[in-house]
């Protein structure tokens, strides 16, 4: 069965500070790969997908990038968070046309 | 400017029904996905469509009609634990990876 993993499960950073959240996924061989935000009460948006290693492309970009370093691996990062980044922060992967999500990360910024 | 909307909230009775409609409108179409999503969790899928007609999976059915842009996810007896959020996911094919989400419905099951 496939797991999908996001860490960290929560995150309280200032205004400025860098940020990663990871996502690994287990038991699928060349996954597509989506990062998804969704602020307090607003829609799910869709940041990032990527189909294959080294390959990530930007839907919103948000002041974030995203790498795929590895085929099970999806990392979301920038260099300076800013309030509007709040929000909860969700790995993805596709099967037959749904959607399989994580945990979610949940990230506060101050 | 494409988009997928649901009603903000909807009320019913344990034991009854509710039906969460949507409708969308998209440069494309690749299917429809429902999700349910409680407060502070990641969203859960539901059912998927990309046929016309009902698609009864027992406790949730799902209803398209492609030529109106229209679907529905309908719960039957319902129980308590059914309240939380519904979202409605348009794939467009003009991206076949790109999805776009409605806002949700927020279902209140009453005793």
């Amino acid at each position: 069965a496939q797991t999908i993993h996001q860490w960290p499960v929560a995150e309280i950073k200032a205004v400025g500070s860098p940020l990663s959240l990871g996502c690994t996924i287990k038991g699928k061989s060349s996954p597509n790969l989506y990062w998804y935000w969704q602020a307090t009460g607003g829609t799910l948006q869709q940041l990032f997908y990527s189909i294959t290693v080294g390959q990530v492309e930007s839907v919103v970009q948000l002041n974030l990038s995203a790498s795929r370093p590895k085929d099970d691996q999806f990392i979301l990062s920038t260099e300076k968070l800013l309030l509007s980044h709040s929000g909860f922060y969700l790995c993805a992967w596709t099967g037959t046309g749904q959607l399989y999500f994580g945990e979610g990360s949940k990230l506060t910024v101050l | 400017g494409q988009g997928v909307e649901q009603p903000a909230k909807l009320m019913s009775v344990e034991g009854t029904f509710a039906r969460v409609n949507c409708t969308y409108s998209t440069s494309g179409f690749n299917g429809l996905s429902w999700y349910q999503q409680r407060e502070g969790q990641a969203p859960v899928f539901l059912s998927y469509v990309v046929l016309d007609g009902l698609k009864d999976s027992g406790h949730f059915s799902t209803f398209l009609s492609r030529s109106n842009g229209y679907s529905y996810l309908l719960l039957t007896e319902l129980q308590i634990k059914d309240s939380a959020s519904y979202l409605c996911a348009v794939r467009i094919d003009t991206n076949a990876y790109k999805v776009i989400f409605g806002k949700g419905t927020h279902l209140h099951v009453l005793p």
